[in-house]
């Protein structure tokens, strides 16, 4: 089955930080672009991220920049987003998505990120 | 500052069809923008209907169909369903590993 699962969303504190893991099956993940993208709630979806196939090539909107980092294991296939400087702005539902041509074809369930004290 | 655009909410009768666009605040959409479009209701994530302009995903109905109408992408529901009453959202390739979302749109089955 072709699936992404998405784990590590919580609650943290402003200003902690939190990790986001995506694991992938059922696709040949070493040559798929990977994306994250998240809904604050009440709120529509925004794209956060994405990283190449061989993760040598990553994006960030403009809002994320500087304090997410995306990386990918590709003997494990996964993809993660490494969140510091989290703020109330950040509380989401951040969800992977595999890319295809320039869109998003799978997506994951999501998880959730609470950022309050 | 580039935003997308879409109509905030639309409504359609049972049978009817709708079509709905996805635009730029300035500037023209084309198929290099590899506009696509998604379907979200309410606790679920996000299902992908439309990829680069017109190809449908796997498993969605021909009563979906993309396409670009003079300076806009389009979806186009041809005999709406009650259960296509979602938020859709459409999605552009600005380039330089950049996508942007549109707001939304809320359609209604009445």
């Amino acid at each position: 089955e072709v699936q992404l699962v998405e784990s590590g969303g919580g609650l943290v504190q402003p200003g902690g930080s939190l990790r986001l893991s995506c694991a992938a099956s059922g696709l040949t993940f070493t040559n798929t672009w990977m994306h994250w993208v998240r809904q604050a709630p009440g709120k529509g979806l925004v794209w956060v991220s994405h990283i190449n196939n061989d993760g040598s090539f990553t994006t960030y909107a403009d809002s994320v920049k500087g304090r997410f980092t995306i990386s990918r294991d590709n003997a494990k296939n996964t993809v993660h987003l490494q969140m510091n400087s989290l703020g109330a702005e950040d509380t989401a539902v951040y969800y992977c998505a595999s890319d295809g041509g320039h869109s998003f074809v799978l997506w994951g369930q999501g998880t959730l990120v609470t950022v309050s004290s | 500052q580039t935003v997308v655009t879409q109509e905030p909410s639309f409504s359609v009768s049972p049978g009817g069809t709708v079509t709905l666009t996805c635009g730029l605040n300035s500037g023209s959409v084309s198929s290099s923008y590899y506009p696509s479009w998604y379907q979200q209701t309410p606790g679920q994530a996000p299902r992908t209907l439309i990829h680069t302009t017109s190809t449908r995903s796997s498993g969605v109905p021909d009563r979906f169909s993309g396409s670009i109408l003079g300076n806009k992408a389009a979806l186009t529901i041809t005999g709406a369903q009650a259960d296509d009453e979602s938020d859709y959202y459409c999605v552009l390739y600005m380039g330089s590993g950049i996508w942007l979302f549109g707001g939304g749109t809320k359609l209604t089955v009445l």
